[in-house]
């Protein structure tokens, strides 16, 4: 099994400040296709879970473009280049190298 | 538009079994790898179980093997998870979403199974 550790695992943020979230794998998930499989995924408070990034570093449909990942091997950010209300919640890493994927801890992002 | 939707959660006793469905719309089901994720209450998110296109490859999480059984009926448009011998670890909300490029693409809105005495 894939073990995906985030850090941090609490995030206090200003509106309008940046923020990033690091994401490590206990193993490369560098496809033999050349594709990461890594994504993002952001559940705000009292909804499912919604994908923000896949393939390491490809923004989802609709998900605004201050959101973006990237990274290699093992070691993968997401950055909010500036953090709005509305992206309170907990963002979490997900692994799908192998079939049994595996999930990071997930970071609660909450505003200052 | 694109939907999915769970149903079939409730309050079970230990060892019990249930049967969740997941409702597929907007899109040609067949095509698509679907799963199911769980999340314990407070707790992170934990995939359970996937089931590829046609139904013939499937695969699960250590702690469903031999208790749990994902399947799918294409001309309904619908995935099951069949649960068995429930076990109090089990309570969690109950995702089904669909798997697009290595990620979930589209989640359903979750239904809740306790497992309770």
């Amino acid at each position: 099994e894939i073990v995906m550790t985030q850090s941090p695992l609490s995030l206090p943020v200003t509106p309008g400040e940046p923020a990033s979230i690091s994401c490590r794998s206990s193993q490369s998930l560098l496809h033999s296709n050349g594709f990461h499989c890594l994504a993002w995924y952001l559940q705000k408070p009292g909804q499912s879970p919604q994908l923000l990034i896949y393939l390491g570093s490809n923004r989802a449909s609709g998900v605004p473009d201050r959101f973006s990942g990237s990274g290699s091997g093992t070691d993968f950010t997401l950055k909010i280049s500036r953090v709005e209300a509305e992206d309170v919640g907990v963002y979490y890493c997900m692994q799908s190298l192998q079939t049994t994927i595996t999930f990071g801890q997930g970071t609660r992002l909450d505003i200052k | 538009q694109v939907q999915l939707l769970e149903s079939g959660g409730g309050v079970v006793q230990p060892g019990r079994s249930l049967r969740l469905a997941c409702s597929a719309s907007g899109f040609t089901f067949r095509s698509y790898g679907m799963h199911w994720v769980r999340q314990a209450p407070g707790k992170g998110l934990e995939w359970v179980a996937v089931i590829w296109d046609e139904g013939n490859n499937k695969d699960y999480t250590d702690s469903a093997k031999g208790r749990f059984t994902i399947s799918r009926d294409n001309s309904k448009n619908t995935l099951y998870l069949q649960m068995n011998n429930l076990r109090v670890e089990d309570t969690a909300v109950y995702y089904c979403a669909r798997t697009w490029l290595g990620a979930f693409d589209i989640w359903g809105q979750g239904t809740i199974v306790t497992v309770s005495s």
